[in-house]
């Protein structure tokens, strides 16, 4: 069966420090890979999606980017954290971009 | 691109009432609808989904309908229990695209 794995959970970092967000997908291949931003009152707001190595498309301008350096990993960084960039961050993976979304536990981030 | 507007944004229940979310879609070509579940600190789940070319879909106590005209869609659930407080997702998106959400409705069902 499929798994996702997201880590770190929590994650509590000062202003202009580094961030780096880890998802891997177990049990499949090729998956499409989604990273999602849940922000109090914003709902779910996508941030970046992949449908293969290298290639990322990103929904919003922002500090943040996101990159696929192998078929099942995800990865989310950010040079300089904004105290906007706290929230609740999802990584998500589709067998193409018609079937259901399957979401991580999720990343706490509070940037102070 | 597609927006999705989703109404209410909490919702407050005694069990065994029903509950109503709608939502509606901007973009015509969006063709898969999906409503997801996200209990406390978790990542939301699928509950149910339809697509455009069915009117109403039913499992057990929750069902959603479309009406693609009006270009919305509705989550029902009868019978509410306590367990079913959580925040609720609707979603749409068209063949190709990533699945855009609305921006979430917290039930809570009070006993």
């Amino acid at each position: 069966s499929q798994t996702i794995h997201q880590w770190p959970a929590t994650l509590v970092q000062p202003v202009g420090s580094p961030l780096s967000l880890e998802c891997t997908v177990e049990g499949t291949s090729n998956p499409n890979l989604y990273w999602y931003r849940q922000a109090a009152g914003r709902g779910l707001q996508l941030l970046f999606y992949s449908v293969g190595i290298g290639q990322i498309s990103s929904e919003v301008p922002q500090n943040l980017s996101a990159s696929r350096p192998q078929d099942r990993q995800f990865i989310l960084s950010s040079k300089k954290l904004l105290l906007s960039d706290s929230g609740f961050y999802l990584c998500a993976w589709s067998q193409g971009h018609t079937g259901e979304l399957f979401f991580g536990e999720g990343s706490r981030l509070t940037v102070l | 691109g597609e927006n999705v507007e989703q109404h209410p944004s909490t919702l407050s229940v005694q069990e065994g009432d029903s509950a109503v979310i709608k939502c509606t879609y901007s973009d015509s070509a969006s063709n898969y609808f999906p409503w997801y579940k996200q209990e406390l600190g978790k990542g939301p789940q699928l509950i149910i989904d339809i697509r455009s070319n069915v009117g109403e879909k039913k499992d057990q106590r929750i069902a959603v309908t479309l009406n693609k005209t009006a270009k919305h869609f509705s989550l029902h659930i009868t019978e509410t229990q306590p367990e079913d407080s959580a925040v609720y997702f609707c979603a749409a998106k068209e063949a190709g695209t990533a699945l855009i959400f609305g921006k979430g409705t917290t039930l809570s069902v009070s006993s």
